[in-house]
């Protein structure tokens, strides 16, 4: 069974903090996906890997960075946490072609006070 | 700019009708969609898909229809269940040979009404 797991499921960071959040997948998926889903905007995508040590921005890259020394893992870093960061965020991985499906994992609900 | 878009943030459908659900994209690069259902606080799970060269896909009590002229695609439940209840998200996909990204829609909320 297919499998996305991420570090926290509730996380509250205080504004200006550095924050991590992880995510490791168990089916060697070369792509991997950072999104942050916000009510009436959807699934918005921040930053993306197709492979170890790749990296690409997505469509809402400001204030965040991204990491992946290991094919299972891919880590997302909010240099200096902001109120507009509240959000939940999701991970997700996919097989390189194939059908395009992506498997997310369950989010991160960041609450920036 | 949202080159996927759901209009209808909600709908409420009673137990064991149909349940209608839409998607209008804009971007005529988009040759494959997918619908994907989320629960709260889990991660969405992928639903049902359709490529470009085809106008319809079925899975069980679950159909998209495709329209590339119109650039619309719908999800149809049929009958609906009290389990359908979730928030639904279309996401498409650019032709462009290597883009494994995906533009994801707004959004809609399912409601069924026992």
């Amino acid at each position: 069974d297919v499998k996305v797991t991420q570090s926290s499921r509730y996380l509250v960071k205080r504004t200006g903090e550095k924050v991590f959040l992880e995510c490791v997948q168990d089916m060697d998926h070369e792509n991997m996906f950072w999104y942050r889903q916000d009510p009436g905007l959807g699934l918005r995508l921040i930053y993306f890997s197709y492979d170890v040590k790749m990296k690409e921005k997505g469509d809402i890259p400001e204030g965040y960075s991204v990491s992946r020394e290991k094919k299972e893992r891919f880590s997302l870093i909010l240099e200096s946490a902001s109120t507009n960061q509240t959000s939940m965020y999701l991970c997700a991985s996919s097989p390189r072609g194939g059908t395009y499906e992506q498997y997310f994992g369950p989010g991160t609900r960041l609450t920036v006070t | 700019d949202q080159q996927v878009k759901q209009n209808s943030p909600s709908l409420s459908v009673q137990e064991g009708r149909i349940s209608i659900l839409n998607c209008d994209y804009t971007n005529s690069m988009f040759d494959y969609f997918l619908w994907y259902k989320k629960y709260p606080a889990e991660g969405p799970t992928f639903l049902i898909s359709i490529s470009s060269i085809k106008d319809k896909n079925e899975d069980g009590r679950f159909t998209v229809f495709l329209n590339k002229s119109a650039k619309h695609l719908s999800l149809h439940i049929v009958p609906s269940q009290p389990g359908d209840s979730a928030v639904y998200f279309c996401a498409a996909r650019p032709i462009y040979f290597g883009n494994e990204k995906l533009t994801f829609g707004t959004g809609t909320r399912l409601t069924i009404i026992p």
